[in-house]
């Protein structure tokens, strides 16, 4: 069973810190991965998307990816109250499919 | 339009009906993904679509639960003799191909009473 893995949380960060987010996944061979946010009673959006090693950046928010360790993070910089929400990290699976497995989410919490 | 829509947005039904959920996904993709989300919880994968491929269905909980999507157009997801616990959001996705970021629909509240 291919999985996507991140803790839980709460994950409570004070404003104009950074936050930061971890994930690891199980299929070697994914190439795509992907962090959404979710913020309550919402559907999710995409936030940020990663295919090569090394981080990614835009704006306020980074997204590192390690394939050796299998090891994906999101790194939210000057975080603000509107960033409390539910993160959720995706991974492909290395198939003819492709299909894209979520983890169950962090949820983050920028308090005042 | 320009992003995947759901419909019904909420439905209130009763337990032992069967209901219909649309989902209508963005223009050309053709990767489209049913997930359940309960109150408070992760997303719980049902069903993947992709293309002239078989779906893979592995994630549908029980014989209850179907889904069918003709071509690369419209998918319908059917629940039939719900339960209390089929009450959740169904969220619909839909990516251009299986390996791209995938664009969620508002989702269908559906509340079995």
């Amino acid at each position: 069973q291919k999985e996507v893995e991140q803790n839980s949380g709460p994950l409570s960060v004070p404003e104009g810190a950074i936050a930061s987010l971890n994930c690891t996944y199980s299929d070697r061979g994914s190439q795509s991965f992907f962090w959404y946010r979710q913020y309550s009673g919402k559907s999710p959006e995409l936030i940020m998307f990663i295919y090569s090693n090394g981080d990614k950046e835009d704006g306020r928010f980074t997204a590192q990816l390690n394939k050796a360790s299998q090891y994906v993070s999101l790194l939210i910089r000057d975080s603000q109250p509107s960033d409390s929400a539910t993160y959720l990290c995706a991974a492909t699976e290395d198939s003819s499919a492709s299909k894209i497995i979520f983890g169950s989410g962090t949820r983050l919490s920028i308090r005042p | 339009g320009a992003g995947v829509s759901q419909s019904p947005s909420n439905k209130v039904t009763e337990k032992g009906k069967d209901v219909e959920l649309r989902c209508d996904p963005i223009s050309g993709h053709t990767a489209l993904y049913w997930y359940r989300q309960r109150l408070g919880q992760g997303l719980e994968f049902l069903i993947y679509f992709q293309g002239n491929s078989a779906p893979d269905k592995s994630g549908l909980p029980s014989d209850r639960f179907s889904a069918e999507r003709t071509g690369e157009s419209v998918s319908t997801l059917t629940i039939q003799r719900t339960q209390q616990e089929d009450s959740a959001v169904y969220l619909c996705a839909s990516s251009l191909e299986g390996y791209t970021e995938a664009f969620f629909g508002q989702g269908t509240r559906l509340t079995v009473v």
